[in-house]
Formats: structure tokens, C-alpha cells, sequence
């Protein structure tokens, strides 16, 4: 099947600092993708959906300004978590559908502010 | 896209067939039921999915009532790998690449030596 990577897997940033998220569909070209957030024990909650070469459009509640989302080319979407703090803490998933629609999902990027 | 509702957890033994029920009673005719998997600190796996006829592969077997109200997955001999929080969505199958999907709760299953 088709494959998405992230990049990085893990990272631990300072309090005020900003972090970028790294989407790629790596077989196949995606002009959407999808942006979910994970905490603890809980589901997956779509936070934004990306689109290339248009504005992201976000979930009710999900600050556009505190997560910045770039759908740069048909192969790659970043999201910035910007001024990050301990609440940000999370497991960041992206997935791409490939032409048919199905979904793949990337391994997830587990963000630590301390 | 319908809501699902799936027991929280369940426990299995290894080698035994674990048996994951979803009730979508809200499905529409045009809506196909997906299962996915998340394996702790990973991104979710799909697993199998299905219109209204019973599906296999090399994973799972998907079994759909004929009412499409509910759907049972098994997984005929389960391991301890299989251990996971499965999801159940329903969703309209096909190009749009706008179908977004939407995780409910999900069943964690337990696979237990």
C-alpha cells in the first residue's frame, strides 16, 4: 500500500519555542491531507485539513494561528506549532489520500514542551 | 459520516479468534464500513472494509448483518502483536479526497497469553 512519513518521530522543545511537523506521502501525490491531534488514552481529533496551493481550513476550536499548516507541494504538508506550550504536548498524525480516496496515515509525531 | 459505537474493551486469548462487534444502526446506503487499527504510539493501520457482502484478507474478516446496521470483525487467530485500539468508521467510500475520517472511541483489545 501507499506510504506516508514523518518527520521527526519525537520531539521535546522549550516553552515559547516553535516546532515544525513534517507530512510526506512518498509513493503517491496528495492535494489534501489530513492533520490529527492524539493526547493520552484518548482518539485521534482532526484538527485541520490541508490543501495544496489553498488556505488550510481548521476544526472548530483549533487555532489557525497557533497551528500553521503549509501544503507546499502534492508531496509534502508541514504543520508549525508555533509559541508551543506544555498543553501542546500531543501525538501528531498526518494522513494523505491516494487517488481512490483511501487513507494512510503516517507513524505520528510525538511532541514533549516541557 | 454515521456514528459507530464499539464496546471499550475486550480481551482475548493468543491463538483464539477475537471478535470486535460495531453498531452503525445510522449507516447510510452509500456508506461503507472501515476498520483500523492503532498499535500503541504508532499511526492507525487499516485493516479491511466493506460494502454489504462479507470480506477476507490476509488480516481480517469483515462480516456485515444484512441490514448493514452492524459489522463483527475477526481476526481468526490472534497474537500478541495483535494487541491495539481498533476502530470501526463508516464513511462514503471512493475519490474524494475530502473524506476525512472521523475516529470515535474505538475498542481496545487486550491479547493476553
Amino acid at each position: 500500500g501507499a506510504v506516508v512519513s514523518q518527520h521527526p518521530s519525537w520531539v521535546i522543545c522549550k516553552s515559547g519555542t516553535s516546532v515544525k511537523i513534517e507530512c510526506r506521502s512518498l509513493d503517491f501525490q496528495a492535494t489534501t491531507m489530513f492533520w490529527y491531534r492524539q493526547f493520552p488514552k484518548q482518539s485521534l481529533m482532526l484538527m485541520a485539513t490541508s490543501n495544496e496551493g489553498s488556505k488550510a481550513t481548521y476544526e472548530q476550536g483549533v487555532e489557525k494561528d497557533k497551528f500553521l499548516i503549509n501544503h507546499a507541494s502534492l508531496t509534502l504538508s508541514t504543520l508549525t506549532v508555533t509559541s508551543a506550550h506544555p498543553e501542546d504536548s500531543s501525538f501528531y498524525i498526518c494522513s494523505a489520500p491516494d487517488r481512490d480516496g483511501e487513507q494512510y496515515f503516517g507513524p505520528g509525531t510525538r511532541l514533549t514542551v516541557t | 459520516d454515521a456514528k459507530t459505537t464499539q464496546p471499550t474493551s475486550m480481551d482475548c486469548a493468543e491463538g483464539r479468534a477475537a471478535n470486535l462487534p460495531c453498531n452503525h444502526s445510522t449507516i447510510s446506503g452509500n456508506e461503507y464500513v472501515y476498520w483500523y487499527r492503532q498499535i500503541h504510539s504508532q499511526g492507525p493501520q487499516y485493516i479491511i472494509h466493506g460494502l454489504k457482502n462479507n470480506e477476507t484478507n490476509e488480516m481480517a474478516s469483515l462480516i456485515i448483518t444484512e441490514d448493514r446496521k452492524s459489522s463483527t470483525l475477526i481476526l481468526p487467530h490472534a497474537t500478541l502483536r495483535d494487541t491495539a485500539v481498533y476502530y470501526c468508521i463508516v464513511r462514503v467510500a471512493g475519490g474524494n479526497a475530502g473524506n476525512m475520517l472521523t475516529f470515535g472511541g474505538g475498542t481496545r483489545l487486550m491479547v493476553k497469553p
